[in-house]
């Protein structure tokens, strides 16, 4: 059974912080990431995609990706309460399809 | 807004009903799926179309009928469906499917409750 981890939340800080979501995966076949967002009865929206060993930067976040460890994660700085929602981590394998972890629910405290 | 574009946003219906929920993207992606999402819970995937072939079907009762008349275009036909799929529909499409390490793009989903 292939797995994807995220600690479920919530997750709060303080607003212009930096937040850190974390994500463990159990194929190491795996071969590339992406990090969804979604607000509380929306549909999920991708912010990043990342697929080789390192950081990956786009405005205010940054996936972090280590396939030896089996690990990415997404730091977003200078967190804002609009960002606050469920962070969903995907992973994908060749010839599989996407695997979703629970996600991890955000709350930035203005 | 999205690019994929799904219909209706919401969507109530008896258990004896049939209705379908709809799905169109014209991004000129080759895959679509239907994911069902439980409230607290991740997307959980149903089908995948991949060149217009159903190319997985996730054990998903007979009461939901896929379609995919074009690849543009996905159906989900429902019928006879209980209480507990009661959920939101998300539709996503992706540019190839299987052996396609790009990203998904979902749909606003369709939010539906059975009575």
């Amino acid at each position: 059974q292939k797995e994807v981890e995220q600690n479920s939340g919530p997750l709060s800080v303080p607003e212009g912080a930096i937040a850190s979501l974390n994500c463990t995966y159990s194929d190491r076949g795996s071969q590339s990431f992406f990090w969804y967002r979604q607000y509380s009865g929306k549909s999920p929206e991708l912010i990043m995609s990342i697929y080789s060993n390192g950081d990956k930067e786009d405005g205010r976040f940054t996936a972090q990706l280590n396939k030896a460890s089996q690990y990415v994660s997404l730091l977003i700085r200078d967190s804002q309460p609009s960002d606050s929602a469920t962070y969903l981590c995907a992973v994908y394998n060749y010839g599989q399809n996407f695997v979703f972890g629970p996600g991890t629910r955000l709350s930035v405290l203005p | 807004d999205t690019e994929v574009t799904q219909t209706p946003k919401h969507l109530v219906m008896g258990m004896t009903n049939k209705k379908s929920l709809k799905c169109e993207q014209h991004m000129g992606h080759r895959a679509m799926y239907w994911y069902k999402q439980k409230a607290k819970k991740p997307p959980e995937l149903m089908f995948v179309y991949s060149y217009e072939k159903l190319s997985i079907n996730e054990s998903v009762p007979s009461r939901f009928s896929p379609e995919c008349p074009n690849s543009s275009l996905l159906n989900l036909h429902l019928h006879a469906l209980q209480p507990e799929d009661s959920a939101l529909y998300l539709c996503a499409s992706s540019l190839r499917g299987q052996g396609d390490n790009q990203p998904q793009h979902f749909g606003d989903g369709t939010r539906l409750s059975i009575l």
